[in-house]
C-alpha cells in the first residue's frame, strides 16, 4: 500500500533556475495539499486542492510560485526562478474527503523533497 | 484566519516520566485537532486526533484533551520512552461550509528530548 510519493527526494539548484517539484497523492483521495517547512516559519500550508481544483492558494509566497493538478494522481509545484530563500523541506500530504462529514479528514504527507537554493 | 500557539518549544524529561505539551487555537468554529510526530528527517505522522464532541481521547501511553471554552488542547505522553524524542506538532482546522478538504494551521512544535 503506497503512501504519498514525491520526487525528487533531494534537489539542489543555483539562484534563477526553474525548479518542478512532484507529488503523487495516496490512491482514491481527493484532497491534496503542498507545505513548506523551515526553522524559521515552521510549516507553512501554500496551497491545496479538492478533487483536482485549487481551493486556498493564500499561502503561495509570491508569483515565482505556482502549483497545478492536472489530474487526480499527479500535482506539481514550480517555483521560477528559484531564489536562496526559497531553500526548505517541500511536504505533499492528501486526505479522503467525504461529502457532508462534519470534521477534517487525517492528512497523509508525503517523504519530502529537501530542496536547496545555492 | 486561525492562529495556534504552542507551548513548550523545548521539552527534557528523564525515561519513565511524563511529558505534556500544551496548545492554543482563536478560531472558535474549529472541530479538530490533531497531533503529528516528525522525527529527524523524517516526515510530520499522525499520532493522535481530537474532535470537538468530545474532551478526551487516550491511545495507550498517548491522550489528548480539549478545552473548547478555553480553547485549549493538550497532549499528554505518559511512561515516556527515548523513541518519543521528535518533534510534536499541534494543528487545527474546521470543516468549511462549501466543504473541501480544508487546511490544518499547525503550531510551532515542541522538541521533546528524553532522557536515559
Amino acid at each position: 500500500d503506497a503512501g504519498v510519493i514525491q520526487s525528487p527526494r533531494h534537489e539542489v539548484t543555483e539562484m534563477g533556475q526553474e525548479v518542478t517539484l512532484r507529488c503523487k497523492p495516496i490512491s482514491g483521495h481527493n484532497s491534496l495539499f503542498w507545505y513548506r517547512q523551515t526553522m524559521m516559519r515552521g510549516l507553512e500550508l501554500l496551497i491545496y486542492f479538492n478533487n483536482n481544483v485549487p481551493i486556498d492558494d493564500s499561502g503561495m509566497p509570491e508569483d515565482r510560485f505556482s502549483a497545478k493538478m492536472p489530474n487526480a494522481s499527479f500535482s506539481t509545484l514550480k517555483i521560477q526562478p528559484s531564489e536562496p530563500r526559497d531553500s526548505a523541506v517541500y511536504f505533499c500530504a492528501s486526505s479522503l474527503r467525504i461529502r457532508d462529514r462534519a470534521y477534517q479528514e487525517t492528512q497523509y504527507f508525503g517523504p519530502g523533497t529537501r530542496l536547496l537554493v545555492l | 484566519g486561525e492562529n495556534v500557539e504552542q507551548h513548550p518549544s523545548t521539552l527534557s524529561v528523564q525515561e519513565g516520566d511524563s511529558a505534556v505539551i500544551k496548545c492554543t487555537y482563536s478560531d472558535s468554529a474549529s472541530n479538530y485537532f490533531p497531533w503529528y510526530k516528525q522525527e529527524l528527517g523524517k516526515r510530520p505522522q499522525l499520532i493522535i486526533d481530537i474532535r470537538s464532541n468530545v474532551g478526551e481521547k487516550k491511545d495507550q501511553r498517548i491522550a489528548v484533551t480539549l478545552n473548547k471554552t478555553a480553547k485549549h488542547f493538550s497532549l499528554h505522553i505518559t511512561e515516556t520512552q527515548p523513541e518519543d524524542s521528535a518533534v510534536y506538532f499541534c494543528a487545527a482546522s474546521r470543516r468549511g461550509l462549501t466543504g473541501g478538504g480544508n487546511k490544518l494551521t499547525f503550531g510551532t512544535g515542541t522538541q521533546l528530548k528524553v532522557e536515559l
